[in-house]
This record gives structure tokens, C-alpha cells and sequence, in this order.
């Protein structure tokens, strides 16, 4: 089984720069996927690491450390239509994902 | 139809009643989820199916059951619901390919009393 620990929730300005970091423990590695959740909506795909190092997508990057069992989502730029949930989520060997319980993250003006 | 469509939106439903809940998709996409969201606990799989006629228990499958006739519907059932039940359910498929990334339909509100 998969062990996914994310922070509850996070506050940063507009405009600054946030990191949301993920642990897990697994039991067959896969992939590793953030999501973005905004509220009462479904989740939408962010980013996917299935290699170690950094991945690039506008404002949005995701790190992947396989050894260590940990990952990062860094928002940069944060606007407030940023505010939202971010969940992490390790896919196993059956190509079936776990996720963490999502990090709440509110921008303020 | 445009992506993944769930039905209904929202219902409440008395306990030891039978529920099924919808989902149809049209991607073509061979694998389909169905997870419960509740707060506190983020998204858990109840069933999976990576093909049709084909289905999988996920982590919490305990009083559902699953159907896949063919590639666009995968259907949720409660047997006899119970207020431990109520949640927001959201089906997903996945594309085929390395990446594999999965798509959400909008979400069922279920509330059980």
C-alpha cells in the first residue's frame, strides 16, 4: 500500500511563491501526479514525475526524489484564482493511484 | 457528451435503500475509477476496471459493487446504503500511455440518513 503525507494547508500573498511538499511510502512505484481541486469542483491534472529532477509547465513545476520518497509542487507567482486544493498522488505498479489527503492552499491580496 | 458525465448531481437517499450511481464517458478510454472523497481523508478508490468486463476491488469497496458491459459506462451500486456512505463520489478514466493520467467527472453528492 501507499503511506501519502501532504501539509493540511498553506497561506501566501499574491504574487509569492509557495511549495506544497509530499512524503510517501510505497509499496511498487509508478509515477507520482499532483492535481488541483478547487472547491466543490472535480479534480484536474497538474503535473506527473516518474524520474528524479524537476518538471517545468509555465507557473507550475513539480520535483521528484524517487530515493527519498518525496516530492514538491512550487507555485510561483501565486494569483488568487490559485487558491485551491493540491493533491498528491503515487500511482502503483497496477497503474492505480493513491492520494494524500490535499494541502488547502489560500492566496490573500 | 462531452468528457465523463455522473448522475444524478446530488440526492439524498434513506438508509437500507438501493442506489446506483452513474457514470459514461466518451474518450474511448479503456480504465475507469470510481472514488469517494471525504474530508480529512482525500480520494480513495471503491472499484476500478481497466477494460471492459473486467472490474478490480480498490482500497475501500466494502458495500459496492461495479458493472462494465462495455467501454463507456461504469455504474456504482449500493446494495443497502448506510449514513457511513455519504461522501462525494467522482468517477475518472485514464488515458492509455506511459503518462496514464486520469480525468474526473464532476462529482456525485451523496448524503445517506
Amino acid at each position: 500500500g501507499q503511506n501519502i503525507d501532504q501539509p493540511t494547508e498553506m497561506t501566501a500573498t499574491e504574487g509569492a511563491i509557495v511549495q506544497i511538499n509530499c512524503t510517501y511510502q510505497t509499496s511498487g512505484f509508478n509515477g507520482l501526479f499532483w492535481y488541483q481541486q478547487h472547491a466543490g469542483e472535480a479534480p484536474t491534472f497538474l503535473s506527473y514525475n516518474v524520474l528524479d529532477g524537476l518538471e517545468e509547465k509555465g507557473r507550475f513545476s513539480s520535483f521528484l526524489s524517487r530515493s527519498k520518497g518525496y516530492s514538491y509542487l512550487l507555485l510561483k507567482e501565486l494569483q488568487m484564482k490559485d487558491s485551491a486544493s493540491y493533491l498528491c498522488a503515487v500511482r502503483d505498479s497496477d497503474y492505480k493511484l493513491s492520494f494524500g489527503a490535499g494541502t488547502t492552499v489560500t492566496v490573500r491580496a | 457528451i462531452a468528457g465523463i458525465t455522473q448522475a444524478p448531481t446530488s440526492q439524498i437517499l434513506a438508509a437500507g435503500r438501493r442506489m446506483t450511481l452513474r457514470c459514461t464517458q466518451d474518450m474511448r478510454h479503456n480504465a475507469m475509477y470510481w472514488y469517494r472523497q471525504d474530508l480529512g481523508l482525500g480520494l480513495r478508490l471503491i472499484h476500478y476496471s481497466n477494460t471492459a468486463g473486467t472490474t478490480g476491488k480498490g482500497e475501500v469497496p466494502d458495500g459496492y459493487s461495479v458493472s462494465r458491459a462495455n467501454t463507456d459506462d461504469f455504474p456504482l451500486t449500493l446494495a443497502s446504503a448506510v449514513p457511513s456512505q455519504t461522501s462525494v463520489y467522482f468517477c475518472a478514466t485514464a488515458r492509455e500511455g506511459d503518462r496514464n493520467e486520469q480525468f474526473f467527472g464532476p462529482g456525485t453528492r451523496l448524503t445517506v440518513l
